[in-house]
């Protein structure tokens, strides 16, 4: 089984640029979400999904967009890359039952 | 307001002794959900443990145990027998019950000495 797949592992970005961070489930989860892991600052929630066509804002959605259109898909888009959004980036999904978030192996972004 | 705290950066405990990690959270909302979380140093997100804001026992997973204390608002974690590989980040995190939003706290590294 693949769970969830975050494409891609490592990226390098300029100020500036573009681009989006994949994320995939094969679980049929209802719920998905990506975090940032800063130092010392635990996971920040940036977006969450609660199905497909619908997204909401988590603690720290400024830089970013996302969109729903499948079950099974959720990006993360930077329109506009800045330093301050280096950071190790993680995709998660759950049923909306009570249990396991499970998560992609982490996405390494640095925005020079 | 949803607000994990984990008040304790970092923790150093000799192998074989118990280990309680400290958890408190905020919610206005009745049903919610707490989890655990284990993170070593190869950076992937383990699953430990789980506990609904309506489960009159506490949850218990082999060596790890959730120390639910609904009045008090407190959800630690209790890792019975510790080892060597325990070391790691450990995550407590509240799922909120009407739309699902999972927070995360901030965390607290343990070090388990030989």
């Amino acid at each position: 089984n693949a769970g969830v797949t975050q494409t891609p592992k490592f990226q390098v970005l300029k100020t500036g640029q573009s681009m989006t961070l994949q994320c995939a489930q094969d679980m049929n989860h209802e719920y998905m979400s990506w975090y940032r892991q800063d130092p010392g600052m635990g996971l920040r929630l940036i977006h969450y999904s609660v199905g497909a066509g619908i997204t909401d804002q988590g603690e720290v959605p400024n830089g970013y967009n996302v969109s729903r259109s499948t079950t099974e898909d959720f990006p993360l888009r930077l329109l506009s890359a800045a330093p301050s959004q280096t950071s190790v980036y993680f995709c998660a999904s759950s049923n909306r039952v009570a249990g396991e978030l499970f998560f992609g192996e982490g996405s390494r972004l640095t925005v020079l | 307001a949803q607000k994990i705290t984990q008040t304790q950066p970092g923790m150093f405990v000799q192998e074989k002794e118990a280990v309680t990690l400290d958890c408190t959270y905020d919610t206005s909302d009745q049903s919610y959900g707490l989890f655990w979380y284990k993170q070593p140093s190869s950076g992937e997100m383990i699953f430990l443990i789980y506990q609904g804001s309506y489960d009159e026992q506490n949850a218990t997973e082999g060596r790890y145990s959730l120390n639910f204390q609904k009045a008090r608002k407190s959800a630690n974690l209790v890792i019975s027998a510790s080892q060597l590989g325990d070391s790691a980040m450990y995550f407590c995190a509240m799922r909120r019950g009407r739309d699902d939003k999972i927070i995360f706290g901030k965390g607290t590294r343990l070090h388990i000495l030989p």
